[in-house]
């Protein structure tokens, strides 16, 4: 069955030190979704991929947080200095439909829990 | 704001009993509407979605859907223990030429035996 891989599955780091996340989305999906979610809530978006373009990140931070997906299909998130608010699951999704559509079932990864020091 | 509202719960059933989870949205142009099952630990797994208002039935899980009252619910049937989960409710919004999910805070669910 297909899946989104996502890697690491668990990251400790020390504050100010740079992380990096990687997902590859189920083949075939041209878009890619990034969440973040603290412990108690939903998941919030943080950037949103049509193939290699962005199409939203109003809610990503730009000052220490950047996103690729430069071929259209692969994703690295990255955090850079981390900071001790950063601590959460950050999760990766994809789907087959066009961001322009609204029936767009997206189908999450395992996520990768960042536990910042 | 566009906004999603839940019951944080917990919400305790017994075996066998059907468990009902609500959940309301700002927005009333919105057009669909997902529920993901979470287990502690793991990542949210689709488990329904509906576009239309009534009902849709996948099995023991059946989505209702009112825009009217800008309101969807999950019903489970024969709840089991394995439904122990947070039920996440997400709506999709547009914004900017594209459709994102905004998501509830989630209702836990516990199943007693």
């Amino acid at each position: 069955e297909a899946e989104v891989a996502q890697s690491p599955r668990y990251k400790i780091t020390e504050k100010s030190q740079a992380v990096a996340f990687w997902c590859d989305p189920i083949s075939g999906h041209a878009t890619l979704y990034w969440y973040r979610q603290i412990l108690g809530q939903g998941p919030e978006l943080l950037v949103q991929f049509q193939d290699e373009s962005v199409v939203d990140d109003s809610q990503l931070p730009k000052d220490r947080f950047s996103a690729e997906r430069l071929k259209g299909v692969d994703s690295t998130l990255k955090i850079q200095p981390a900071e001790l608010g950063d601590s959460a699951m950050y999760l990766c999704a994809s789907s087959f439909s066009h961001s322009r559509s609204p029936y767009n079932e997206q189908f999450f990864g395992p996520g990768t829990r960042l536990t910042v020091l | 704001q566009k906004e999603v509202e839940q019951n944080s719960g917990p919400l305790s059933v017994p075996e066998g009993a059907i468990a009902s989870l609500n959940c309301t949205y700002s927005d009333r142009g919105s057009q669909s509407f997902f529920w993901y099952r979470q287990y502690s630990g793991k990542s949210p797994e689709l488990i329904m979605f509906i576009y239309s208002n009534g009902d849709k039935e996948d099995g023991r899980f059946t989505a209702q859907l009112n825009k009217a009252s800008q309101y969807v619910s999950l019903l489970i049937r024969d709840s089991q223990p394995s439904d122990s989960a947070t039920y996440l409710c997400a709506v999709a919004y547009s914004g900017a030429g594209s459709y994102q999910l905004t998501f509830g805070k989630g209702t836990k669910l516990s199943v007693i035996p």
